[in-house]
């Protein structure tokens, strides 16, 4: 069975502050996705990477998957209110028909 | 695009009876859905996997016979769950794979469910 662990479980900052969530498996997969799910509603997708090493850029999100495809961060600058919710990490394997692995979930709360 | 909706958004149902949540892929065709199931504060747990015209693959632990699944068409999955009872009280989310796509699942708002 495959696992994904987020780290921290939850995460409390005050706006304007730099954060950094992490998600780590024993295992490979052949993409990773983060997703932002709010209250009441279904998850939100925010970025693919399935590349080893990649590095990709969304405003002041910045997402790296591992370069043994194991592992990705998320890293979140000058962090706004807008930006609660909860984070969630997801692996892929090829061949498994878009069968996805959801990480543990980081809930992250940014207080003015 | 890739937009996905579930009906209904809540419902609230009398222990033993059985509940129906459609999921319904609105602008692109589905050739795999998914289902989920969602504890307060938890993350998603994969319930079942749904291909169109076909059987759908149930993960471990996870009653077939409670929770039905049907897959009729390329834009609508439903999922029934049977002689509902308090415990099956959860949020329940549906997701729609591109036919012929990647790993990239759309999701739909959510279902939430209380058993009373």
């Amino acid at each position: 069975t495959q696992l994904l662990e987020q780290s921290p479980q939850f995460l409390s900052i005050q706006e304007g502050e730099n954060l950094t969530v992490y998600c780590n498996s024993s295992s490979v997969f052949s993409s990773l996705q983060w997703y932002r799910q709010e209250p009441g509603e279904g998850p939100v997708l925010l970025v693919t990477v399935v590349t080893g090493g990649e590095v990709k850029k969304l405003k002041r999100l910045t997402f790296q998957f591992g370069d043994a495809r194991k592992d990705s961060s998320l890293h979140i600058t000058a962090a706004q209110p807008g930006d609660t919710g909860l984070y969630l990490c997801a692996g892929g394997n090829t061949g498994t028909a878009s069968k996805l692995t959801f990480g543990t979930g980081t809930r992250l709360q940014v207080t003015l | 695009g890739a937009v996905v909706s579930q009906h209904p958004s809540w419902v609230i149902c009398k222990s033993g009876t059985s509940v129906k949540i459609e999921c319904r892929s609105l602008d692109f065709q589905a050739t795999t859905m998914f289902w989920y199931r969602q504890f307060p504060k938890q993350s998603l747990m994969l319930m079942a996997t749904s291909n169109e015209g076909s059987k759908a693959t149930y993960e471990q632990g996870v009653e077939k016979d409670k929770f039905l699944i049907n897959h009729a068409s390329l834009t609508l999955s439903t999922l029934t769950v049977t002689s509902a009872h308090p415990e099956d009280s959860s949020f329940y989310i549906c997701s729609a794979a591109l036919a012929g796509g990647t790993d990239t699942q759309y999701f739909g708002p959510g279902t939430r469910l209380t058993v009373l």
